[in-house]
């Protein structure tokens, strides 16, 4: 079965700084990877896509990922952090691009910008 | 455009009556969609996969009689949470995948949190 891993639960960085946040993944083929951000009491939004091809992705908000197959990861980051980035981020893989397939989602990693 | 809205936002309830969460793809025709509930601080956990114009197909552990899910059109799907219990306070959150689309890309609604008094 498929599974995410976001080894932290919790980072705080200073505004200005860069971030990154950790995702591994378990799936035997190539999986379709997604971040997605969540503010408080608000629904999803999606940073980034990779499905296939280059393995550095970007996505809104400055934020890139990139994929390594060799470390099952798909880590996210962000040269410099804005205070408006304090937010859950969740990590999340798609089994193939069948319709029925859901997303299974990492426990989610959540940022605090200080000044 | 790919927009998904659910009504309502937020909802209190009193403790065994039966409330309905709507959940509808506003410029695109979703031929499945998925029910999410997330819990404070936790991650999303998917409920259910709902196909149009089939039953839906529940996750493990997911009570169907308690959770019910029609999806009658391309643009809408519902859950019904039938007897509330404060137990089923949470965090409902749908996506829906666009039929025109060729990677299984989901858009999330703004979700639904239900308070059962």
């Amino acid at each position: 079965a498929q599974s995410v891993t976001q080894p932290d639960i919790h980072i705080t960085v200073s505004e200005g700084a860069s971030l990154e946040l950790r995702c591994n993944y378990s799936y035997g083929a190539t999986p379709y990877l997604f971040w997605y951000v969540q503010s408080p009491g608000q629904g999803l939004q999606l940073l980034l896509k990779y499905f296939s091809g280059d393995t550095l992705v970007q996505g809104i908000k400055g934020f890139e990922a990139e994929f390594k197959r060799s470390q099952s990861s798909f880590n996210l980051r962000k040269p410099s952090v804005h205070w408006s980035d304090a937010a859950e981020y969740f990590c999340a893989v798609a089994q193939g691009n069948s319709g029925n397939t859901p997303l299974v989602f990492g426990k989610g990693t959540r940022l605090s910008v200080i000044a | 455009g790919a927009v998904v809205s659910q009504h309502p936002s937020w909802v209190i309830c009193k403790s065994g009556t039966s409330v309905k969460i709507e959940c509808r793809s506003l410029d695109f025709q979703a031929t499945t969609m998925f029910w999410y509930r997330q819990f404070p601080k936790q991650s999303l956990m998917l409920m259910a996969t709902s196909n149009e114009g089939s039953k839906a197909t529940y996750e493990q552990g997911v009570e169907k009689d308690k959770f019910l899910i029609n999806h009658a059109s391309l643009t809408l799907s519902t859950l019904t949470v039938t007897s509330a219990h404060p137990e089923d306070s949470s965090f409902y959150i749908c996506s829906a995948r666009a039929l025109a689309l060729l990677y299984n890309e989901q858009f999330f609604g703004p979700g639904t949190r239900l308070t059962v008094l």
